[in-house]
């Protein structure tokens, strides 16, 4: 268990919905990371905060927002799905926002119908 | 731009046989980290192996041991004595200290054969 929780686990919606993806970093991670797994494009980096500020940005469509609250949790929120947007979403934390490991949660797998 | 290379899509090996999968990466920032990850079939990522830019010497874990070549930005994950339980997809990814994200590479899909 990586300390990383992430829900839901699963998550089947329409083309066009809105959803939110949330994850609890581990205890005392500032920083927490949002990837995207799909079989196409692989590991993707989407977005990252630190302290609740957007540290980093990725491959992040405009349709993608993530926030980081002053819990430290995250939500990362998908709007107007398409069928393309069906992966695996990671979140991921570390205790500081540079060089060291990440430790990752469970994903979420969304399928968008 | 930072670019991770796994070349090998899918590799297989006997049990009890030792490994090497391959990762080359590609930075200008003097300082960076190099790590790779375990994905099951399960679906999570578990970290294996780090290694320091300036670490001199080899990162070791276990059966896991990372041959780091600088000069050719080369970090390759040896796994010795291989374990059915070690089939799964293996990542190798980067991080600079200049950079706040950690990119991956493609993957490789070990396979051990009994």
């Amino acid at each position: 268990d990586s300390g990383v929780t992430q829900t839901p686990k699963h998550l089947i919606t329409a083309t066009g919905q809105r959803v939110t993806l949330r994850c609890s970093p581990r205890s005392g991670d500032l920083s927490v990371y949002w990837y995207q797994q799909s079989l196409d494009q692989g590991l993707q980096f989407l977005i990252q905060y630190y302290n609740g500020e957007e540290r980093a940005k990725g491959n992040i469509l405009e349709r993608f927002s993530a926030q980081q609250f002053p819990d430290l949790h995250s939500e990362l929120n998908l709007s107007s799905l398409e069928l393309g947007d069906s992966a695996l979403y990671f979140c991921a934390s570390s205790r500081t926002g540079s060089g060291e490991k990440l430790f990752f949660g469970s994903g979420t797998q969304l399928s968008v119908l | 731009a930072q670019k991770i290379t796994q070349t090998q899509p899918g590799m297989f090996v006997q049990e009890k046989e030792a490994v090497t999968l391959d990762c080359t990466y590609d930075t200008s920032d003097p300082s960076y980290g190099l790590f790779w990850y375990k994905q099951p079939s399960s679906g999570e990522m578990i970290f294996l192996i780090y290694q320091g830019s300036y670490d001199q010497q080899n990162a070791t874990e276990g059966r896991y041991s990372l041959n780091f070549q600088k000069a050719r930005k080369s970090a390759n994950l040896v796994i010795s004595a291989s374990q059915l339980g070690d089939s799964a997809m293996y990542f190798c990814a980067m991080r600079s200290y200049n950079n706040n994200d950690m990119r991956f590479g493609a993957g490789t899909r070990l396979t051990v054969k009994p």
